[in-house]
């Protein structure tokens, strides 16, 4: 299994600022994954991070705001920009496959609240 | 009971009881699925999986069910303790197996 942290834990940011959060893994990862779970909600999928190459986002999410960077197998950071109240959700780092096992782990995430 | 409502799914069931969560899955060409625990102020904790070629599978008093043909898994979890109060997430790996889907998650209730 791989062991995720995140930075920072928890936020309070002020509308229209930017925060970058930070995902390190404990071991090597091809795959690495940005998910967005609102409160009371189910996750859902940001972008897919691979090393060497352009995020891949899902539909209805962009680059402009949620810049990605993935500099190596181990570390990535999520950018939440120009930030509003309807961003206030938990950002949750994950990797995966791994292995055989091909099971998705998950960080323990980053909850923000935008006033 | 088990209610639906604009939040998500609530099982509650009483402390010692078994307890079956429910989930239907979209994708029919997903293979592999796996039941997530997220307790609060957590992230997600893999629990048990099961892949397209076994209808059950046991762990450590869970249990998954899987259905293909009407595309439902089911997690059942013996002699519920309030340790196992959380939300619980079904999800398949239908996108070509690069990511896992989720689904909605149905909230665990253990009264005392």
């Amino acid at each position: 299994s791989a062991v995720i942290s995140q930075k920072p834990s928890r936020d309070i940011c002020q509308r229209g600022t930017s925060l970058t959060i930070q995902c390190q893994v404990d071991s090597q990862v091809t795959m690495m994954f940005w998910y967005r779970q609102q409160p009371g909600q189910s996750l859902t999928l940001i972008a897919t991070a691979n090393q060497g190459s352009e995020a891949t986002y899902e539909s209805g999410f962009v680059i402009d705001k949620f810049p990605i960077s993935r500099p190596n197998l181990t570390f990535s950071t999520l950018t939440v920009s120009n930030m509003s109240p309807e961003d206030s959700s938990i950002y949750l780092c994950s990797v995966g496959p791994t292995g055989a096992g091909e099971t998705q782990y998950f960080g323990p995430g980053t909850r923000l609240l935008v006033l | 009971g088990e209610s639906v409502g604009l939040h998500l799914p609530t099982l509650s069931v009483q402390e010692g009881d078994n307890s079956i969560i429910n989930c239907a899955y979209s994708n029919s060409a997903s293979d592999y699925f796996i039941w997530y625990k997220q307790e609060s102020g957590k992230g997600p904790q893999f629990i048990i999986d099961i892949r397209s070629n076994m209808d059950k599978r046991q762990g450590q008093r869970v249990t998954v069910l899987l259905n293909k043909t009407v595309k439902h898994l089911s997690l059942q979890i013996a002699a519920t303790q309030p340790g196992d109060s959380a939300v619980y997430f079904c999800a398949e790996n239908g996108n070509y197996g690069q990511n896992f889907v989720f689904g909605p998650g149905t909230r665990l209730s253990v009264l005392p």
